[in-house]
């Protein structure tokens, strides 16, 4: 089956500074998105990316689909306490109605 | 809007309890609806998923069930409860190819 190769797992950085975390994927995709779970929460969609080479951003968030369509990366500028939580990464490949997780990227801010 | 409810929140029962979680969503039809479990700390593993009324594919063989009696109600069970049970379970719904999935506020479930 497909498998998302989701890095870093973890992340700790001060306040005020980039974030960048990426997917890679053993196929090609057709759907990139990106999730934030708060702690004991379910995970909300921050970006959905639907055509190879799209760049699109939300607020301080940015995520670029892969021209390979095997990779994504999400991008958080000066980053902030809110931001603290999970990342996930979901691909769909074509033809595909479920999605594929990746594993998740730890992100803490440091004080 | 649509908007999902999963309920309870948290839920603490004993080893060999039978367990039933439930989630319904609202302001749309024939959703497309999964059943995910979350270890602490860890990834989403999906159990469960259903394209209509009484169609469950099971990813994963395992000590739970899945039934979906209603267009926008989705349920979990099991029938005996293990302690590995335990972990906090998310339910999700989709509509087509192109959208991405929205989740429930998820169930922490302790088996003790």
């Amino acid at each position: 089956g497909q498998q998302l190769n989701q890095s870093p797992q973890s992340m700790f950085i001060q306040e005020g500074e980039d974030v960048s975390m990426n997917c890679t994927s053993s196929s090609i995709f057709n759907t990139w998105l990106w999730y934030k779970q708060d702690p004991g929460e379910g995970p909300v969609l921050l970006i959905a990316l639907y055509k190879a080479g799209e760049l699109t951003s939300n607020g301080r968030l940015t995520a670029q689909f892969g021209i390979t369509r095997k990779d994504s990366f999400l991008n958080i500028s000066a980053s902030i306490p809110s931001d603290v939580g999970i990342y996930f990464c979901a691909g769909r490949g074509f033809g595909n109605e479920k999605l594929t997780f990746g594993t998740g990227t730890r992100l803490t801010i440091i004080p | 809007s649509q908007t999902i409810h999963q309920w309870p929140a948290t839920l603490v029962q004993p080893v060999g309890s039978p367990l039933s979680l439930e989630c319904t969503v609202e302001g749309t039809s024939n959703p497309n609806l999964y059943w995910y479990r979350q270890a602490a700390g860890r990834g989403l593993q999906l159990l469960f998923y259903s394209v209509g009324i009484g169609q469950i594919s099971s990813e994963v063989p395992q000590n739970l069930s899945a039934s979906r009696p209603q267009d926008r109600q989705f349920i979990l069970s099991s029938k005996k409860l293990l302690l590995s049970d335990s972990g906090f379970y998310l339910c999700a719904w989709s509509l087509g190819l192109q959208r991405g999935y929205t989740f429930g506020s998820g169930t922490r479930l302790t088996v003790v």
